[in-house]
């Protein structure tokens, strides 16, 4: 019940390409779902986040898709650039209860 | 830099051995988290304190405590320590002033890393 599964484990796309990372969880009374990313040896730092009112959220070159009737959510970044090489964890929340935190999402942006 | 500060920022010990890793949170912020983060796990939340009292317990093990200050600094203590301990530790935290029905955003720390040999 408090899972959320994310894919793909690791992705590699060219400069400018749109890596887009899913997750899905099953838990239906969260309403918060944050995404973080990661540089190595650096601590998560949230980057975007919407609540289950919206469908769609941009912030700059990401965007997060919220689908509710599914129960999946996914980052799409546009204009992906060498910068953007991290791991991106989705997560998601009820209230002040824990936050879940997905497994992770490698990503390479190739230039 | 998120504002949240942790010592060390490194820390390699032996088995069996008990160890203290310290967080300072943001200036303000009432609620500390701790996640331990090893390659294979992902992001496991061990345990929140809010305003010095426990709050959520996640996959803490029971060799592992950890307390909130009235400073609101946090510590985390691991003992009988095993190789499978070795991680990355991070704290967070966050504001959690108790007037949005909405989850903070939480913001971690630097992490310590645990080396157990």
């Amino acid at each position: 019940q408090q899972q959320v599964k994310q894919s793909p484990q690791s992705l590699i796309v060219q400069k400018g390409g749109i890596p887009i990372i899913n997750c899905a969880y099953e838990n239906t009374a969260f309403d918060y779902f944050p995404w973080y990313q990661q540089f190595p040896g650096k601590g998560p730092a949230l980057l975007i986040a919407i609540r289950p009112d919206v469908s769609e959220k941009k912030e700059g070159r990401f965007t997060i898709s919220f689908n509710k009737s599914a129960k999946q959510f996914s980052l799409h970044i546009m204009d992906s650039q060498p910068g953007d090489s991290a791991t991106y964890f989705c997560a998601a929340s009820k209230g002040y209860q824990k936050v879940t935190f997905g497994t992770g999402t490698k990503l390479q942006v190739i230039p | 830099d998120s504002g949240v500060t942790q010592t060390p920022k490194h820390l390699i010990t032996a088995t069996g051995q008990r160890v203290t890793l310290r967080c300072s949170p943001r200036s303000g912020d009432l609620s500390v988290y701790w996640y331990q983060q090893s390659l294979d796990q992902g992001l496991q939340f061990l345990i929140q304190y809010y305003n010095g009292e426990e709050r959520a317990k996640g996959n803490i093990l029971e060799r592992f405590s950890a307390q909130q200050f009235p400073d609101l600094h946090s510590e985390l203590n691991l003992s009988s320590l095993e190789l499978g301990d070795s991680a990355l530790y991070f704290c967070a935290s966050s504001p959690d002033k108790g007037t949005s029905r909405y989850t903070d955003t939480q913001y971690f720390g630097p992490g310590t890393r645990l080396t157990v040999l």
